[in-house]
């Protein structure tokens, strides 16, 4: 089955402890990026990824880092995790980057920072 | 830079009628895609459908239809004989054609369907 993933679906952590979340997807797709979800402000981009080892900043890319090491991949890092951090992610992907293709979502990660 | 606008934050709708969500985006650019996303209480984002800004003719799919309105700037999404499963927050979003990698997504509607 077509489809992206992330894990962990749900998780608390405290202040300033680092944390990864996973992304993939198996469609064998290019285009690859990571969304955050906040009440009132719909979803916001926080980084894309065209290809494997070429990643670029989204609008609120701030406490944030990314990696793309394998076209499959695409994780989320959190290096010091702030309570302003704490949202609903989204990690997408799309066959390419052109305009008109659409973008599959994964589940969403729930993070809580204390 | 673009913004998308959803004036109505919570819409109910009597199942088997017919609802209307709203949506104005702002743009300076000529070419460039809308879509309506649905995402039901699993959180899921579903893609519900989409419109090209070339394209005159209004997108439909199956019981959603789209009011695309260029000039006005506006994308509005009907759904037609409303079921129960319909009830989600519906987001709309604005991808430019310009290089723009990058969904602007509007607020979000939560439409509930009253049986």
């Amino acid at each position: 089955e077509a489809q992206v993933t992330q894990n962990p679906r749900y998780l608390i952590t405290v202040t300033g402890k680092k944390l990864t979340v996973t992304c993939s997807q198996n469609m064998n797709h290019e285009y690859m990026s990571w969304y955050r979800q906040d009440p009132g402000l719909g979803l916001r981009q926080i980084y894309y990824s065209m290809n494997v080892e070429v990643t670029d900043k989204g609008d609120v890319p701030e406490g944030y880092k990314v990696s793309r090491k394998e076209k499959r991949n695409f994780p989320l890092i959190l290096e010091s995790p702030s309570p302003n951090q704490t949202s609903l992610y989204f990690c997408a992907s799309s066959q390419g980057a052109l305009e008109w293709e659409t973008q599959y979502f994964g589940p969403g990660t729930r993070l809580l920072v204390l | 830079a673009q913004t998308v606008t959803q004036s109505q934050p919570e819409m109910s709708v009597q199942e088997a009628e017919t609802v209307t969500l709203s949506c104005t985006y702002d743009t300076s650019e000529s070419d460039y895609y809308l879509f309506w996303y649905k995402q039901p209480p699993s959180r899921q984002m579903i893609l519900v459908i989409r419109q090209e800004a070339y394209k005159q003719q209004n997108a439909t799919e199956n019981r959603f239809s789209v009011n695309f309105q260029k000039a006005a700037k506006s994308f509005s999404l009907k759904i037609s004989d409303s079921q129960l499963g319909d009830a989600a927050m519906y987001f709309c979003a604005y991808r430019s054609a310009q290089g723009a990698q990058k969904l602007v997504f509007g607020q979000g509607t939560r439409l509930t369907i009253n049986p």
